[in-house]
């Protein structure tokens, strides 16, 4: 079973409709991340939560919102999605003890707003 | 500003050969340096990683090589094999910040029959 689960895998939605993306953990990891990648552009930090009651905005935050509604559940939410927010994105956890800071991803949700 | 990057977008190689895969940084803070393997359809997962004390880490057919006055870092695969097409991703993350890893754009690794 996969440690880091993303949903929906795949989603095509219009300009202007609110968009959530679920991400959920087995690892038992404080920290969680949201990224997007685009061609050429390798992956970007959206958001990111240390615990429950911390969230932090990324590198590309503007546009984007987060929830972390338990120490296995981080949301990515675009408020009113635009076509420029078609990308893939990736949770990722980390516990915070690895030296180094090793993430380990989940297997991406691929957008389109149209 | 890109304080990670990886100048070439593509190699292509063939299998049995030694595959380096190169990544340059501009940031002194970063202490630490992590290597990604993505296949498409998945999400990137943890290939290798060195310590800017060190400047060589070695696990099985991979090896990482730190040169810090250079910023410059590197990437062996001997030998290379099939399965190891993939697009890798070099990170840097710096100690006492946020823990935030800092990805350069991905390298596609083509690795010929």
């Amino acid at each position: 079973d996969a440690d880091v689960t993303q949903t929906p895998r795949n989603r095509i939605t219009k300009t202007g409709k609110r968009i959530m993306l679920e991400c959920s953990q087995t690892k038992g990891h404080d920290r969680m991340y949201w990224y997007r990648q685009d061609p050429g552009l390798g992956l970007r930090l959206i958001y990111y939560s240390f615990d429950v009651k911390d969230i932090n905005k990324g590198e590309i935050s503007d546009g984007y919102s987060v929830s972390r509604q338990a120490q296995a559940k981080f949301s990515l939410s675009l408020e009113s999605a635009i076509p420029n927010q078609t990308a893939l994105y990736f949770c990722a956890t980390s516990t915070g003890l690895l030296l180094g800071h090793e993430q380990f991803f989940g297997p991406g949700t691929r957008l389109t707003v149209l | 500003d890109q304080q990670v990057k990886q100048n070439s977008p593509s190699l292509s190689v063939q299998e049995g050969r030694i595959s380096i895969l190169n990544c340059d940084y501009t940031n002194s803070m970063f202490d630490y340096f992590l290597w990604y393997k993505k296949y498409p359809a998945e999400g990137p997962t943890f290939l290798i990683s060195i310590s800017s004390i060190k400047d060589k880490n070695e696990d099985g057919r991979f090896t990482v090589f730190l040169n810090k006055s250079a910023k410059h870092l590197s990437l062996h695969i001997v030998p290379s094999q099939p399965g190891d097409s993939a697009v890798y991703f070099c990170a840097a993350s710096a100690q006492g910040g946020s823990e935030k890893l800092v990805f350069g754009k991905g390298m596609k690794l083509t690795v010929n029959p």
